[in-house]
């Protein structure tokens, strides 16, 4: 079955710089790439997500990038502010399974 | 904007004893999910459910899981007989379509004392 991992598993950064969290998976089945972000006892919510057929895609201060053949996605975060401190999960999955897998999470700790 | 809700949100229950957890998924999505989440670890999948049946499901979703959809417009997880070890956070998700596209839910707080 599909496995992700995902690193770092906690992050500083300064406000206003820039955050990148990197996730790998297994399946080469796997084609939507999803970014959740989860503050503390809150739900997963959706903040991008990407599909097999495109490399990147953007979304004001957020990007994720995709590479196929290596089997890695990344989500890049510019202009870092105070609100983004959160848990972000990576997820992968695909039209064959009726299910998406997450990685352990990131904990993103903007400085001030 | 359409919302999955879930009641309720904390559930304190006695070990051995059985829980039912609620769902409303959004009402045109057609697939139906539960998670859980152990506090402070990773999103882990229980289940899925489409067309009136399970999907697929985990290796942590044994025989003393069920999920039903009674009705048309609500999707339960029932716990027959609690474990300690199942106190989590249990998220429902629902999408439009396959492979993508996963609203979920604020989540039960599962207590098992």
């Amino acid at each position: 079955g599909e496995n992700v991992e995902q690193h770092p598993s906690t992050l500083s950064v300064q406000e206003g710089d820039s955050a990148v969290i990197k996730c790998t998976y297994s399946d080469s089945a796997s084609n939507y790439f999803p970014w959740y972000k989860q503050e503390l006892g809150k739900r997963p919510q959706l903040i991008i997500d990407i599909r097999s057929n495109v490399g990147e895609k953007k979304d004001q201060r957020i990007a994720v990038t995709l590479n196929k053949t290596a089997k890695h996605f990344s989500l890049h975060i510019t202009e870092t502010q105070p609100e983004d401190s959160a848990v972000y999960f990576c997820a992968a999955g695909s039209n064959r399974d009726d299910k998406i897998i997450f990685g352990k999470g990131t904990r993103l700790h903007i400085l001030p | 904007e359409p919302e999955v809700t879930q009641t309720p949100s904390h559930q304190v229950t006695q070990m051995g004893q059985e829980v039912i957890l609620r769902c409303v998924p959004i009402s045109n999505h057609l697939y139906f999910y539960w998670y859980r989440q152990i506090l402070g670890q990773k999103v882990e999948f229980l289940v899925s459910f489409y067309n009136n049946e399970i999907s697929e499901k985990s290796e942590i979703f044994d025989d003393q899981f069920s999920v039903e959809r009674p009705d048309g417009s609500n999707f339960t997880l029932k716990i027959r007989s609690t474990k300690l070890e199942d106190s989590a956070m249990y998220f429902c998700a629902s999408s439009e379509a396959r492979g993508g596209g996963y609203t979920f839910g604020s989540g039960t707080r599962l207590t098992v004392v």
